[in-house]
């Protein structure tokens, strides 16, 4: 069965610096890979995804992720935090070869921190 | 844009209710999505239903049941509320399983 790892439940960066979350996979094939955000009492918006194609992918507000299939990683990246960056942040994966039946698998998500 | 609404933003239940959350979305999409969230657990799904009348179970349906008799409609059913139900409840809807998903503004529901 697929699932998703993500390194950290907390992390907090200085405005500027850079952000890194990390996210590892497993799947059985090559699947498509969703990191989304959640901003306070909302809904999840997606960040961006990675379904084929190039492996560096760029998203909404200077994010983007590379899928690492050797690592079976799909980490998330921005050069430089901004306050409006502080949110809660979600990897999901979908495994296409199974089933039909399949919805996405969530990471337990991290919370990244922002001070000035 | 894709557009999914819930009926609450907030609720507050009396254990042993019977609860109705509903979600509409308006993109004709095939699939939609309950699940909910907890801090330090994540999304987890409750049942999804990918058409009319048809659902399948999630990861946790025990105590919940759901409905959807139109294809942009899908209810999340508490039979009996109970404190352990006390939660953020989001809906979302996808055009195909594995794709996209796209999220309600979540219904934060208390059970007393």
């Amino acid at each position: 069965a697929q699932s998703v790892t993500q390194l950290g439940s907390h992390v907090s960066v200085s405005e500027g610096a850079l952000v890194l979350l990390r996210c590892n996979y497993s799947s059985s094939v090559p699947p498509y890979l969703f990191w989304y955000v959640q901003y306070p009492n909302q809904g999840l918006q997606l960040l961006l995804k990675y379904t084929t194609g190039a492996t560096l992918v760029k998203g909404i507000n200077g994010f983007e992720a590379e899928f690492k299939k050797s690592e079976t990683s799909f980490h998330l990246t921005k050069p430089s935090a901004h306050m409006s960056d502080a949110a809660e942040y979600f990897c999901a994966v979908s495994d296409l070869g199974v089933e039909a039946g399949t919805a996405l698998i969530f990471g337990k998500g991290t919370t990244l921190s922002v001070s000035s | 844009d894709v557009k999914v609404t819930q009926s609450s933003r907030y609720l507050v239940k009396r254990t042993g209710e019977k609860v109705f959350l509903e979600c509409v979305q308006d993109m004709d999409h095939e699939n939609m999505f309950w699940y909910r969230q907890d801090p330090g657990l994540g999304l987890r799904l409750i049942y999804f239903s990918y058409d009319v009348k048809m659902k399948e179970k999630g990861d946790i349906p025990e105590g919940y049941s759901v409905s959807r008799e139109k294809k942009e409609r899908f209810s999340l059913i508490l039979e009996s509320a109970s404190t352990n139900q006390t939660s953020m409840y989001l809906c979302a809807s996808s055009v195909g399983l594995g794709e996209t998903q796209y999220f309600g503004p979540g219904t934060r529901l208390l059970v007393l």
